[in-house]
């Protein structure tokens, strides 16, 4: 089956450390994205990409990095410039302009 | 920029009762998506809307599109409680760099028995 798969599900990171999240998807997808949730909040675009090896800043792109050197795979690394990275984070991809986003199960990452 | 709004932000309503949830955005677009969100879980997608006037419904929900209005409605009819989770719409822009959805902040929806 088609789908698109997040990993870990749970991430927990010491101050000061980076740490990466993974975001692969194997639908045949151009774009994918990715979003940050926090608790009883909507969903904000961090980056996004369209084609391989292009990506895009979105909103909240500080302290953040992105790669996109396949298709099925689009990894986010938060870096330790980022100050306050507890949050949900959610990876979606898409097809075409005229459909929606399908989104993975999410990472929720934990500063300890 | 673009602003999307949702209000309620938080519904209670009990089982059997109507009621509609609203979203506004600021910037022309014929394109929304409706998504419903449970505690803890990843985002279902509920509706797509491609037009104006678009309607669609399944089961006791249904999604409307007005753009003239920049207005979206999403109508819950005789609600149970299995409907109760977070509701989003999501409006999409094009921009040079390609296309992108926007979110509203969400609407809780509680179905009390």
């Amino acid at each position: 089956d088609g789908g698109i798969t997040q990993s870990p599900k749970y991430l927990f990171r010491k101050e000061g450390q980076n740490v990466t999240l993974s975001c692969e998807q194997n639908l045949n997808h151009d774009a994918m994205y990715w979003y940050r949730q926090d608790p009883g909040q909507g969903l904000r675009l961090i980056y996004y990409s369209q084609i391989v090896n292009d990506f895009q800043k979105g909103d909240i792109a500080e302290g953040y990095s992105v790669s996109r050197e396949k298709k099925e795979s689009f990894p986010l690394t938060v870096t330790s410039a980022q100050k306050n990275p507890t949050a949900f984070y959610l990876c979606a991809s898409s097809r075409t302009v005229n459909y929606g986003y399908t989104f993975g199960s999410g990472t929720r990452l934990t500063v300890v | 920029e673009l602003k999307v709004e949702q209000n309620p932000l938080f519904l209670s309503m009990q089982e059997g009762k109507n009621y509609t949830i609203y979203c506004n955005y600021s910037t022309t677009s014929d394109r929304l998506y409706w998504y419903r969100q449970d505690p803890g879980k990843s985002l279902e997608s509920l509706f797509v809307l491609l037009s104006n006037g678009a309607v669609k419904q399944e089961g006791r929900l249904m999604a409307s599109l007005d753009t003239k209005a920049r207005l979206s409605t999403l109508h819950i009819t005789a609600a149970v409680h299995d409907l109760s989770a977070t509701y989003f719409c999501a409006v999409q822009v094009w921009e040079t760099s390609g296309s992108r959805l926007t979110f509203g902040e969400g609407t809780q929806l509680t179905v009390n028995p």
